[in-house]
């Protein structure tokens, strides 16, 4: 099936750093999701991106969605002990059922106060 | 609102046994969705709804069975239970698709099949 690249898989930060997770898929999405996940937690839904060269920021986080619409980021700006979790892209695919949610394997992210 | 609901939050189950996880949620959501996680691995469909009375396969769906007989509730059937079922579940709804739409998660149940 079809499936979605997400890197780094982890990433340990001094408390202070920036942080960014990409997700890249060989084929063009139709629209992309991003969801973190905090340790022992549920994931929780942050944004949703459709548009070609989509940006989008949420504070110290800033969300973009590639020209060609097959590739998205996640940047977090000046890193905080509250941002320790995992984020997750979730990608719709053009031309699939618009049901099925994947989901990529997620990143890491360890802040180190 | 409660949002999400599972019960239980932890299940261990021996192997052949079978067992329902339950999923309710109060938003009036149509979507429906159960998902499993394991480690390094994201989290994979196992079966969905549309709306009462409709369901649906996702990705993994073998060894699970489900039904949709109200809007609110959506519990997931393992019928014998086997050790590559040991997992973490997460149940979760949309208003609408969920690959346009918001999905609000449950907090999981995490089960251990020995």
């Amino acid at each position: 099936g079809q499936q979605v690249m997400q890197i780094p898989q982890y990433q340990h930060v001094q408390e202070g750093e920036d942080f960014t997770t990409y997700c890249n898929s060989s084929t063009t999405l139709s629209n992309i999701q991003w969801y973190k996940q905090r340790p022992g937690g549920h994931p929780v839904f942050l944004i949703q991106l459709v548009k070609s060269g989509e940006v989008k920021k949420q504070k110290r986080l800033t969300f973009q969605f590639g020209e060609a619409k097959k590739n998205s980021s996640l940047h977090i700006t000046a890193t905080q002990t509250t941002d320790v979790g995992t984020y997750f892209c979730a990608p719709a695919y053009s031309g699939a059922g618009s049901y099925q949610l994947t989901f990529g394997k997620g990143t890491k992210l360890s802040v180190i106060p | 609102n409660a949002g999400v609901t599972q019960t239980p939050k932890f299940q261990v189950l021996k192997t052949g046994q079978s067992m329902t996880l339950q999923c309710a949620q109060d938003m009036n959501h149509e979507y429906m969705s159960w998902y499993r996680q394991d480690p390094g691995m994201g989290l994979r469909l196992i079966h969905y709804s549309v709306g009462a009375g409709i369901t649906d396969q996702g990705e993994v769906p073998n060894g699970y069975n489900v039904s949709r007989s109200t809007t609110e509730d959506f519990p997931l059937r393992l019928l014998s239970a086997a050790p590559s079922q040991t997992s973490v579940y997460f149940c979760a709804s949309s208003l609408g698709p969920p690959t346009l739409s918001e999905q609000y998660f449950g907090p999981g149940t995490r089960l251990t099949v020995t």
